[in-house]
């Protein structure tokens, strides 16, 4: 099984309203982190947005904001007032054993979604 | 600040030849990895590091080798490349983890190859 699903390989979205990219995951360790990243068309990977699987509250950076449902286990992004600038592919992923001792430092990626922003 | 360094940008094999990637940091990180990312695969961890001397293997660690002799170099060595290796080659680096810490990894420019 997938550890981290993304299911749209594709998203549109007209410049300046909102757009959700989802993320389920799958863990059955209680201490993990969760992370998006985004990778424009040059190709580099830039951290979005952390959430702690311990963390009360929904993490914010900007006009990110990340939809944290632990039940449900999904982490989904939220893009508010898009740009164009915002057009690129967006990664999920996870980290499992956060804060142990011997905590695993390795990510678990999902396929991604390809976002568009229209004009 | 560099961050992540990775050599070279672009790199063209051939089937059987055998080439090194290089990846520095400057940030005194403990943990590097290197990854690959191919087209509807999302990136896929190869080879990790959680310190000097220490590595270990990741989900495709087939066909590559890597050592750790200092903190800062990761260096990925293709044995004898093949066509399925071609691929964008990522190395990431993170600080040590501590409890609740957001530790992000740091990401290199990453390397497109291509073995014909």
């Amino acid at each position: 099984a997938q550890k981290i699903t993304q299911t749209q390989p594709g998203m549109f979205v007209q410049e300046k309203e909102a757009v959700t990219l989802d993320c389920t995951y799958d863990t059955s360790d209680p201490s993990y982190g969760l992370f998006w990243y985004k990778q424009p068309s040059s190709g580099e990977m830039i951290f979005l947005i952390y959430q702690g699987s311990y963390d009360q509250q929904n993490a914010t950076e900007g006009r990110y904001s990340l939809n944290f449902q632990k039940a449900r286990k999904s982490a989904n992004l939220v893009i508010s007032a898009s740009q164009l600038g915002d057009s690129a592919m967006y990664f999920c992923a996870m980290r499992e054993g956060m804060g142990e001792a011997g905590s695993n430092y390795k990510l678990t990626f999902g396929k991604g979604t390809l976002l568009t922003v229209n004009p | 600040n560099a961050g992540v360094t990775q050599t070279p940008k672009f790199q063209v094999l051939k089937t059987g030849q055998s080439m090194t990637l290089q990846c520095a940091q400057d940030m005194n990180h403990e943990y590097m990895s290197w990854y690959r990312q191919d087209p509807g695969m999302g990136l896929r961890l190869i080879h990790y590091s959680v310190g000097a001397g220490i590595t270990d293997q990741g989900e495709v660690p087939n066909g590559y080798n890597v050592s750790r002799s200092t903190t800062e170099d990761f260096p990925l060595r293709l044995l004898s490349a093949a066509p399925s290796q071609t691929s964008v080659y990522f190395c990431a680096s993170s600080p040590t983890l501590g409890t609740g810490t957001n530790t992000e990894a740091f990401f290199g420019q990453g390397t497109r190859l291509t073995v014909v």
